[in-house]
């Protein structure tokens, strides 16, 4: 069966520091994957997505992620974090099988930013 | 804003209650989807409507169903609610092209069980 790891449930880091959130999936065809964040009480705000072509991504509020295949991986960094991106983010990747996609998400990894 | 909104956006029902939660797609989309989270976790994929009929379905039970309009815009309903149904409800909307369609996700509803 398909799944996503996110290993680090909570993570705290200082404001202005560099920031990276791991993801591994599980996934037998090429992937597309997904990066969303979630405020609390909110809904899901797409980061940013890989489907094919360049392994590095770009996405909204400064956020990258790289797909490496022989790792499994797709995890999301920042070079300087502000304490706007306090939040939840998500992981997903999109087992596509016939007409259905369908998202499978991570458990997500809780971010905290110190003043 | 992604365009998708929800209603309501919380909702408190007894065990035993049927609840009906709606979901407006936006603009130009013609597929919903629609997620159950619970607390602490990440979404779960409840099932996919497009064109009005059901084309994919998560490991849910049968009293969980849904209807989607020619409008586009889609209802999901539970009966029989049961305490661990409390979570929050997310729609997902999105323009079937491909297979590489990105979803957009609404608000969601919180639904608590007494």
């Amino acid at each position: 069966a398909q799944s996503v790891t996110q290993p680090d449930i909570h993570i705290t880091v200082s404001e202005g520091a560099s920031l990276e959130l791991r993801c591994n999936y599980s996934y037998g065809a090429t992937p597309y994957l997904f990066w969303y964040v979630q405020s609390p009480g909110q809904g899901l705000q797409l980061l940013l997505k890989y489907f094919s072509g360049d392994t590095l991504v770009q996405g909204i509020k400064g956020f990258e992620a790289e797909f490496k295949r022989s790792q499994s991986s797709f995890n999301l960094r920042k070079p300087s974090v502000h304490w706007s991106d306090a939040a939840e983010y998500f992981c997903a990747v999109d087992e596509y099988g016939g007409a259905t996609n369908k998202l499978i998400f991570g458990t997500g990894t809780l971010l905290a930013v110190q003043p | 804003e992604t365009g998708v909104t929800q209603s309501p956006t919380h909702l408190i029902k007894t065990r035993g209650q049927q609840v009906t939660l709606r979901c407006s797609s936006q603009s130009g989309h013609n597929t919903v989807s629609w997620y159950q989270q619970a607390l602490g976790q990440g979404p779960q994929f409840i099932f996919q409507y497009y064109r009005e009929e059901e084309n994919g379905r998560g490991n849910f039970p049968p009293r969980f169903s849904g209807l989607q309009f020619p409008n586009y815009s889609s209802e999901l309903n539970v009966n029989a609610l049961e305490l661990d149904d409390s979570a929050l409800y997310l729609c997902a909307s999105k323009r079937t092209s491909g297979n590489t369609d990105t979803q957009y996700f609404g608000p969601g509803t919180r639904l608590t069980v007494l």
